[in-house]
């Protein structure tokens, strides 16, 4: 079965630019969370979406935005780019919603390389 | 908040030798996670410690969550170049297993 796929795998934007990420999940997974992972640092959460409703948000500007479409792919729309943009995105897909004190593993994407010049 | 600290950032050793790393937090976690991820790629879930106290084994990786429930470790015994990579200890966040609260990385260098 194929895992989380992610596309482009790399982009280089200008700044001012927007970019749209997609992902994949592993089929029959209805949840998707989006990550932010700077160079040398661990991911940090920007959304997570449920059958197609967000069920959590990050610290992370108005500029960042997402969605889920009915066959369980997200996009993460990203306008007005900054430099600070540049980033590792990573998708992940979980089986479950998401729930307290319910382990709930998610599997990630190899993530599309970002590059705001 | 809930943050989780890592340390060391950075190691570099020769092969065959033991390291330890850690992970600590001032919450409590329902349950962490240790993953390992190599450039170009996204992480791979290496294991979930859930009870205080469990020690897991992974071939030459242990791992430990601390009693209660605030820290983890990972161990390497007679590390190989085949480990290096960064190793990343993560935990959901309260009330919502969408969200993964990630330390900031261990990036290991295996040295032959």
């Amino acid at each position: 079965d194929a895992g989380v796929t992610q596309s482009p795998t790399h982009l280089i934007k200008t700044r001012g630019q927007h970019v749209t990420l997609r992902c994949s999940p592993i089929s029959g997974h209805k949840s998707v969370s989006w990550y932010q992972q700077v160079l040398g640092q661990g991911p940090q959460f920007i959304f997570q979406y449920y059958e197609k409703e967000e069920r959590g948000r990050g610290n992370f500007p108005d500029r960042f935005s997402a969605r889920q479409f009915p066959n369980y792919s997200s996009e993460l729309n990203v306008n007005a780019l900054l430099l600070g943009d540049s980033a590792l995105y990573l998708c992940a897909s979980s089986l479950r919603a998401p729930r307290d004190r319910v382990y709930n593993e998610q599997f990630f994407g190899p993530g599309t390389r970002l590059t705001v010049l | 908040t809930q943050l989780l600290e890592q340390s060391p950032q950075f190691l570099s050793i020769q092969e065959g030798e033991n390291l330890t790393v850690y992970c600590n937090s001032s919450s409590v976690f329902s349950s962490l996670q240790w993953y390992r991820q190599e450039p170009g790629e996204g992480p791979v879930l290496l294991v979930t410690v859930v009870t205080g106290g469990e020690v897991k084994k992974l071939k030459r990786l242990t791992f430990q969550f601390g009693d209660a429930r605030k820290d983890s470790s990972l161990h390497i015994t007679a590390a190989q170049p085949g480990d290096t990579g960064l190793y990343l200890c993560a935990g959901f966040a309260a009330g919502n297993t969408g969200k993964l609260i990630f330390g900031q990385g261990t990036t290991l260098q295996v040295k032959p």
